[in-house]
């Protein structure tokens, strides 16, 4: 296994299009995790899964954006009539966790896609 | 004000130095507290976790949780080049929630 594999790498877009973005967990992960990072920011929480459940959605993912893992593995996240301000890196981790409350002891993240919106 | 505060450096040190990385946040229901370290381009990659108040030792690197003060330290010993990477604070509440909050990062350069 080589890790959280996220596609594509880079995607420059005209505002007003729409965007889809893919994420490969760690095959044995049962959770998987988005943030959007912006230049000389950290990591912003955006929603994540517990197999195919979401299981939590920041107030940052607006009625734009969407997010699925339809038969928990892999997962994709769509932006709708992007805007300028979509511009930023988004980034898919995924974790083990042995049960619903369980805790996980750190992420592995992916090297995200880098989205241009112009 | 946000819930974790980072100085975001740069912080520029020659090689071998002692690097101290800190951050301070205000909720004090956090209790699962991680250093990131991300390389250009890249996603950030866990180097440290710690539970609750306490120090843990790996290597090079110590962390340090006060959670009386809402203070957490990322110490770095016989600093190398290759640390050269933004250093990312990461801590969750743990209750009903798996998300993290990070601070902005710290910028390090080591200089040969």
């Amino acid at each position: 296994d080589t890790g959280v594999s996220q596609n594509p790498r880079h995607k420059i877009t005209k505002r007003g299009q729409n965007v889809t973005f893919r994420c490969d967990p760690i095959s044995e992960h049962n959770r998987l995790y988005w943030y959007r990072q912006t230049l000389g920011q950290g990591p912003e929480f955006l929603t994540y899964f517990q197999n195919e459940a979401q299981l939590e959605k920041s107030r940052l993912l607006s009625d734009r954006f969407s997010a699925e893992r339809p038969k928990g593995s892999f997962s994709t996240l769509e932006i709708q009539r992007t805007e300028q301000g979509d511009s930023a890196m988004y980034l898919c981790a995924s974790s083990l966790v042995r049960s619903l409350q369980g805790r996980n002891y750190g992420y592995t993240f992916g090297s995200g896609t880098r989205l241009t919106v112009v | 004000q946000k819930e974790v505060e980072q100085d975001p450096g740069p912080l520029s040190v020659p090689e071998g130095a002692i690097v101290s990385l800190n951050c301070t946040y205000s909720n004090s229901a956090f209790q699962y507290f991680m250093w990131y370290r991300q390389y250009s381009r890249k996603g950030p990659e866990l180097l440290m976790y710690t539970y609750s108040s306490g120090n843990k030792e790996d290597g090079r690197f110590t962390a340090q949780v006060d959670k009386s003060s809402k203070y957490i330290s990322l110490f770095i010993r016989d600093s190398q080049p290759s640390d050269s990477a933004t250093y990312l604070c990461a801590m969750s509440a743990g209750v009903n929630t798996d998300k993290l909050i990070f601070g902005t990062g710290t910028r390090l350069q080591v200089f040969p």
